[in-house]
């Protein structure tokens, strides 16, 4: 079954400090990954995508990585600032059905607090 | 994204009642998606449509939900006789042909339904 596991659920955290996010996804045939930011009461935006040659990608304080092998990917936040507090999503694309099909995560949901 | 317009922001409608809620994609898209977000909880796919057809709506409620994307105008998502379980944020989302297999979206902020 075609799944994105996002952990942990919920993190809480100093303002100026780093995190990680985490992504598990048991999807095959893997297309590609990206990652969003979404603001409380907000649509989300994409920050990065990475596809399965791809293993580091960076986005101003936020870097995506990939390990394809083991299904996995991470989304690093460096120097945290309160606008960070959102929640991020992991999605995956898969090729299914004759068409391309995007398996969200549940979310993960930052509190960057001063 | 300001560039995918969804009206209204805000809808109350009373049990029974029904809700209609529109997406204009963003120039020169002819993908849409339909997305609903219960509080707390992640978005779930509901139906992606081009220009008058529906490709998958997979994750469309078998009654009181439809869609529909005319050759001129937004896309409608119209839920009748609405309940109370139907409180939700639902999110409009469109690509262009060309950037459907990178999965990228381009999302509006969303309507938000309350059913008193």
């Amino acid at each position: 079954k075609n799944q994105v596991e996002q952990s942990p659920q919920s993190l809480i955290i100093l303002e100026g400090k780093n995190c990680t996010l985490q992504c598990n996804y048991t999807v095959s045939p893997f297309s590609n990954l990206r990652w969003y930011k979404q603001d409380t009461g907000r649509g989300p935006v994409s920050l990065t995508i990475m596809t399965f040659s791809e293993n580091t990608k960076s986005n101003g304080r936020y870097t995506a990585t990939l390990d394809a092998d083991t299904k996995q990917s991470s989304l690093h936040i460096t120097a945290s600032q309160l606008s960070d507090s959102a929640s991020y999503i992991c999605v995956v694309s898969v090729w299914m059905d004759s068409s391309y099909k995007l398996i969200f995560g549940s979310g993960t949901r930052l509190l960057v607090r001063p | 994204n300001a560039d995918v317009m969804q009206n209204p922001r805000h809808l109350v409608r009373r049990r029974g009642q029904e809700a209609r809620l529109r997406c204009s994609p963003m120039k020169g898209h002819s993908h849409v998606y339909w997305y609903r977000q219960l509080p707390e909880e992640g978005l779930k796919f509901m139906v992606y449509l081009q220009k008058e057809n529906i490709i998958d709506e997979s994750g469309m409620p078998k009654e009181r939900f439809s869609a529909e994307f005319p050759k001129e105008g937004p896309s409608i998502l119209r839920i009748q006789q609405v309940v109370r379980g139907d409180s939700a944020a639902y999110f409009c989302a469109s690509s262009s042909a060309g950037t459907q297999n990178t999965g990228e979206l381009f999302f509006g902020e969303g309507s938000r339904l309350t059913v008193l």
